[in-house]
C-alpha cells in the first residue's frame, strides 16, 4: 500500500532563506506524486506534481520538488522565502495503479513559518 | 484550471440535526468525487469514495449511515452528516478530478 511520511511538523526559516520540506514516500508501483499547499480554512491548492516525465518539477509561487527513486523522496524546495509562503503543505501520493487514479493519501503536514 | 466548489463554507447546527454538504465540479464531468475530513491541524483523512449512479465506497472506520453520500450527477455529488453531534465538527473537503485531484473550499462543520 502507498504511504507518504513528511519529516518535521513544523519548518520556520526567515524571509529570503532557502525553503526545503521533506516527503518520503513507499509505493509498490512507480508512483504519482503531490505537493499542496493549504492556507487557513481553505481547501488545498495544487503546488506541482509528478506524473513520471521529468523528474525535476517546477511549481507555482518559484516551488519545485525532484523525483528521486533511489531515495524514494520528492522533497519540496524553494530558493527564497516570502511572507506569503507561510501556510500548512502537504505530499500526497495517488492510487495510480487502480481505476480510482485520483484516489490521495496524504502526508501529515509541515506547517511553515517565515520570519521577516 | 478545473473548479471544484463546496457549499456552505461554514456551518453551525444544533445536535441531534442533519446538515448537507454540497460539491459540485463546474467545469468538467466526474464520476468520482472524494470527501475527505480534517481535524485541527491534521491531515486529511479519505472518508469515501463518491460514484456517479452507484454507492459510495466508505473507508474502514467511516460510518455509512452517518455520514449519507449522494452522487446524483457527473457534476454534484452531497454529503450528509446525520444526527450530528459535537464530536462530528471538523473541516470536510471534498475533491474531484483524474491524476490531478481539484480541492473545494472546505466546509467547516460545528455542532453545538
Amino acid at each position: 500500500a502507498q504511504s507518504v511520511t513528511q519529516l518535521g511538523s513544523h519548518v520556520s526559516v526567515s524571509e529570503g532563506a532557502l525553503v526545503l520540506l521533506r516527503c518520503n514516500y513507499s509505493s509498490s508501483v512507480p508512483p504519482y506524486l503531490f505537493w499542496y499547499v493549504q492556507y487557513p480554512n481553505q481547501g488545498l491548492q495544487l503546488l506541482l506534481k509528478y506524473t513520471s516525465a521529468a523528474t525535476l518539477v517546477k511549481g507555482i509561487n518559484g516551488f519545485e520538488a525532484e523525483f528521486k527513486k533511489s531515495e524514494t523522496s520528492f522533497h519540496l524546495t524553494k530558493p527564497s522565502a516570502h511572507m506569503s509562503d507561510a501556510a500548512e503543505y502537504f505530499c500526497a501520493v495517488s492510487d495510480r495503479g487502480s481505476y480510482n487514479t485520483d484516489k490521495l493519501i496524504f502526508g501529515t503536514g509541515t506547517r511553515l513559518q517565515v520570519f521577516p | 484550471g478545473a473548479v471544484v466548489s463546496q457549499h456552505p463554507s461554514r456551518v453551525i447546527c444544533k445536535s441531534g440535526t442533519s446538515v448537507k454538504i454540497e460539491c459540485r465540479s463546474l467545469d468538467f464531468q466526474a464520476t468520482t468525487m472524494f470527501w475527505y475530513r480534517q481535524f485541527p491541524k491534521q491531515s486529511l483523512m479519505l472518508m469515501a469514495t463518491s460514484n456517479e449512479g452507484s454507492k459510495a465506497t466508505y473507508e474502514q472506520g467511516v460510518e455509512k449511515d452517518k455520514f449519507l453520500i449522494n452522487h446524483a450527477s457527473l457534476t454534484l455529488s452531497t454529503l450528509t452528516v446525520t444526527s450530528a453531534h459535537p464530536e462530528d465538527s471538523s473541516f470536510y473537503i471534498c475533491s474531484a478530478g483524474r491524476v490531478e485531484a481539484f480541492f473545494g473550499q472546505g466546509t467547516r462543520l460545528t455542532v453545538v
